[in-house]
């Protein structure tokens, strides 16, 4: 399967603890973007980054929340200090250029007790 | 600022019947995206309209781009169960990645 692969697919951290979220874009595609969606409602855009580059954090909280891509291995999206408010479905998408045409995984979807 | 306006938000018709649903924006878009989202998955790729205008059929789906690359519809004949879902629209052009997907229209198709 070549396309976006997220992991893990469910995820369930008390308060305080910390979430890891992976995503390996599709074959060929450089760049990878995370968004954030509670139940019933859109996408919200959290974070764009290339290879080694974040281009525009601009949607992602600025405490507890980071993001990285590195030239090897998986993007990952790191939340610290998990508090309930974070409980919903994290998707990373990823496209071959900034064309708009993005391809989603299948989500993470990230429970705080 | 919600920059894409779609509309209806919930819709839940009778198998066989026909719905139109819209995405409506201020800005002008170098080309639009339709997702369509089943529950516990994530938002896949339908079409990309890109010409003013520009009209695109995908079986019984029927997408059409606004003239002014402003909007789009999504027109659907004789729905199925199988059409139920969260239909995304999302438009690309310059800072594409910023411009949030709209809240989408779930649509729910009762056999």
């Amino acid at each position: 399967n070549a396309g976006v692969m997220q992991n893990p697919r469910h995820l369930v951290r008390r308060r305080g603890q910390e979430a890891r979220l992976r995503c390996s874009p599709m074959k060929g595609h450089s760049h990878v973007y995370w968004y954030r969606q509670l139940p019933e409602e859109g996408l919200k855009f959290m974070v764009y980054l290339q290879k080694e580059n974040i281009i525009d954090e601009s949607g992602m909280p600025k405490e507890r929340f980071s993001a990285e891509f590195p030239k090897e291995g998986p993007s990952i999206l790191r939340i610290q200090q998990v508090v309930r408010g974070d409980s919903a479905a994290y998707f990373c998408a990823s496209s071959g250029q900034n064309t708009g045409e993005l391809f989603f995984g299948e989500g993470s979807r990230l429970t705080v007790l | 600022t919600q920059l894409l306006e779609q509309s209806p938000q919930f819709l839940s018709i009778q198998e066989g019947e026909n719905l139109t649903v819209y995405c409506n924006s201020s800005s002008v878009f170098s080309s639009l995206q339709w997702y369509r989202q089943e529950p516990g998955e994530g938002p896949v790729l339908l079409v990309t309209v890109v010409t003013g205008g520009e009209v695109k059929k995908l079986k019984r789906l029927t997408f059409q781009f606004g003239d002014a690359r402003k909007d789009s519809s999504l027109h659907i004949t004789a729905a199925q169960p199988g059409d139920t879902g969260l239909y995304l629209c999302f438009g690309a052009g310059g800072s594409n990645y910023k411009l949030t997907f709209g809240k989408g229209t779930l649509l729910t198709v009762n056999p």
